[in-house]
């Protein structure tokens, strides 16, 4: 099972919104609604962001969301904030391997 | 709070075998799935496998089938995960984390470095 395919990096200005996405097939991203975020600062665990393509658990700032169309997940950080610097992962329920996580994307805050 | 606690660092020589344990509290122990996931330093994660920790039955990645290993204690709210056959590869640091209904990982133990090296 190959990772899904994220952008190596964006950048974006404070205040301004990014989005990452998060490419898939059929068999993974495109088949079910499982795909979840997650943010990892440096030397840091990772964190849940969203879950289920577009929720956001409870103490998640609502300045991310997510969703989905076709085989392309993403994930929308708006008002960007220099603590939302970090390496953000998606990940998705598959139909061979069970579980696959994209190649990650980090975020730098100009 | 639900908590996943792993066990500490590791070095090991090639080919040898690692066993990495996580204690889980908090909540339920066996209405959840624990998975493990490693990360190599500055790559990306990397999903090995789940296990049930009410029936016990596993799941695990093609790249690691023929050397991994997750099984529990349930008295003990703990899971084990052991990889065999070590290469330097194998370097990384490996987390567990709770499975989440239905399809996340909602809580993430502290990780454990396993370093490999002659």
């Amino acid at each position: 099972q190959s990772a899904l395919t994220q952008p190596a990096s964006v950048s974006g200005s404070p205040g301004q919104s990014i989005t990452i996405s998060c490419t898939g097939t059929s068999t993974d991203v495109g088949g079910y609604n499982y795909v979840s975020w997650y943010q990892q600062h440096p030397g840091k665990i990772p964190k849940l962001i969203i879950s289920d393509v577009s929720n956001r658990p409870s103490g998640v700032s609502n300045r991310f969301s997510g969703s989905k169309s076709g085989n392309t997940a993403s994930l929308t950080i708006s008002g960007l904030q220099a603590e939302d610097e970090a390496d953000y992962y998606c990940s998705s329920y598959t139909s061979t391997t069970a579980y696959v996580f994209g190649t990650g994307t980090k975020v730098t805050v100009l | 709070q639900v908590q996943l606690v792993q066990s500490g660092a590791e070095v090991k020589r090639p080919g040898a075998s690692v066993k990495l344990s996580c204690k889980a509290s908090g909540y339920t122990f066996t209405t959840y799935n624990i998975h493990w996931v490693r990360q190599a330093p500055g790559q990306r994660l990397e999903w090995m496998g789940w296990i049930s920790a009410g029936y016990g039955n596993t799941k695990y990645s093609q790249k690691f089938q023929d050397r991994f290993a997750l099984t529990k204690d349930t008295s003990a709210t703990t899971v084990y995960m052991e990889l065999s056959s070590l290469t330097s590869e194998d370097t990384a640091v490996y987390y567990c984390a709770r499975g989440g209904i239905p399809a996340m990982f909602d809580y993430w133990g502290q990780g454990a470095l396993v370093a490999v090296s002659s």
